[in-house]
């Protein structure tokens, strides 16, 4: 199983600056990585596909990198409809699919 | 438009049972794998089980392997999770997701499971 650590678990920013959220894989998941945020209530919603690439309709502030076992999630200027969780998960090795345990984006 | 919606959820006594459905429209429902993907409260998401498109392929997390089904019904657009032997550490929001190259695209808005004496 490939197990996925995010870093921090909680990251505290102030609106207008740049958050980076860290996401490591326990071996290689090429680029088949995805991110996903969640607000208070809602279900997960599908913002990074492949490592890089915008899923349609989501904002071009936010940006995905990385391959292999280390990647990152960059919201260039947090909006207040940021604040969040976001979670990491790998699709390259299955079953299972997992996910990481989250970050949580708070107003700082 | 793509439309997701669980129900079947509710209380149930630990060793009980309970059977989810998830109402799809919007999308050629046999085209696509289906998952169920749980949150436990205050917790992380975590990968349940999937179906492929044909019903053919089932996988599940080893710690619901024996007690979960994960099924379909590709003439009505539905996807279901029967589950047995049900434990107070299922307690969650279940939600069921659309695969898309291995990702989850689209997202139900989810429906509770307690399971508590």
């Amino acid at each position: 199983e490939v197990v996925m650590t995010q870093s921090p678990a909680t990251l505290s920013v102030s609106p207008g600056e740049r958050a980076t959220l860290s996401c490591r894989a326990s071996q290689s998941v090429s680029s088949n990585l995805a991110w996903y945020q969640q607000k208070p209530g809602q279900a997960p919603r599908l913002l990074i596909y492949d490592a890089s690439t915008r899923a349609p309709g989501i904002a071009a502030r936010f940006s995905g990198s990385g391959s292999g076992t280390d990647f990152t999630l960059t919201i260039s200027s947090l909006q207040s409809e940021d604040f969040a969780v976001y979670y990491c998960q790998q699709y390259n090795n299955w079953p299972p699919w997992t996910f990481g345990q989250g970050t949580k984006v708070e107003i700082k | 438009e793509v439309q997701l919606v669980e129900s079947g959820g509710g209380v149930v006594q630990p060793g009980g049972s309970l059977r989810l459905s998830c109402a799809t429209s919007g999308f050629t429902f046999d085209a696509y794998a289906m998952h169920w993907v749980r949150q436990a409260p205050g917790k992380g998401l975590e990968w349940v089980s999937v179906i492929g498109g044909d019903g053919a392929y089932t996988s599940y997390l080893d710690s619901v392997k024996g007690r979960f089904t994960i099924s379909r019904d590709n003439s009505t657009n539905s996807l279901y999770l029967q589950m047995n032997s049900l434990r107070t550490e299922d307690t969650a929001v279940y939600y069921c997701a659309r695969d898309w190259n291995g990702y989850n695209d689209y997202w139900g808005q989810g429906i509770l499971v307690t399971v508590s004496s």
